[in-house]
């Protein structure tokens, strides 16, 4: 029943491992979003696809590559993680991204600790 | 893009009081404005939109106003309850991106039986 569902739900690795996070959502939306949010509790956005198409591209290391298999799944891949990655990564869907105004549903979130 | 003040400060508040949150933005005034609400170790929970349009809007025990002028908005619960203590963040359009939302950084409500 979850309607956006993360996993791994916490990821400990070493420097310089790569991992990948993966997403799906149930909602039927045509929106999907990665965001990262830091110790200090900011919630900022990564990337956005709609419909498998990248929107969104915030000022990310290329290092993090979003990849959108289908509009129900989107995952996040981080080469090379370094120890500034450790945060929590919160997936998101919205209906659509028609203007921005749509509501977005977050998953629970996949805590990252990068040693 | 924004910038978006929320009171840092966690708010204690005694159970039934109402609580008032804080959301200041600098830049543009936007079309509208969300909020959320999120627990520890979990992720946000939409709450309410409220439109440049719309002076006020409720949802329950929850108000929201939206006051371009002052570049705020108010979030009031009222009637608080201990289940109402978690963080609460104010989000807007990003501006430069189309379907963007840039969020603050969110205030903490602890409400006390």
């Amino acid at each position: 029943d979850t309607a956006v569902s993360q996993t791994p739900k916490y990821l400990v690795t070493q420097m310089g491992n790569d991992k990948s996070i993966k997403c799906e959502q149930n909602l039927g939306h045509d929106t999907m979003y990665w965001y990262k949010q830091d110790s200090k509790k900011f919630l900022k956005i990564m990337f956005s696809y709609n419909n498998k198409e990248l929107i969104i591209n915030e000022t990310v290391p290329n290092r993090f590559s979003p990849k959108s298999p289908d509009k129900a799944h989107l995952n996040l891949h981080i080469n090379s993680l370094e120890l500034g990655d450790s945060a929590v990564y919160f997936c998101a869907s919205s209906q659509d991204i028609a203007g921005g105004s749509e509501t977005q549903y977050f998953g629970p979130g996949t805590r990252l600790l990068v040693l | 893009s924004q910038k978006i003040e929320q009171n840092s400060e966690a708010l204690n508040i005694q159970e039934g009081k109402t609580a008032t949150l804080t959301c200041n933005y600098t830049n543009y005034s936007p079309a509208y404005l969300q909020w959320y609400r999120q627990d520890p170790g979990r992720g946000p929970v939409f709450l309410l939109l409220i439109r440049e349009n719309e002076k006020e809007k409720r949802k329950e025990r929850l108000k929201v106003t939206f006051d371009t002028t002052l570049k705020q908005s108010l979030f009031h619960i009222t009637a608080s309850q201990p289940a109402d203590s978690a963080t609460y963040l104010c989000a807007l359009p990003g501006g430069d991106s189309w379907g963007k939302l840039q969020f603050g950084a969110g205030t903490q409500v602890v409400v006390t039986p």
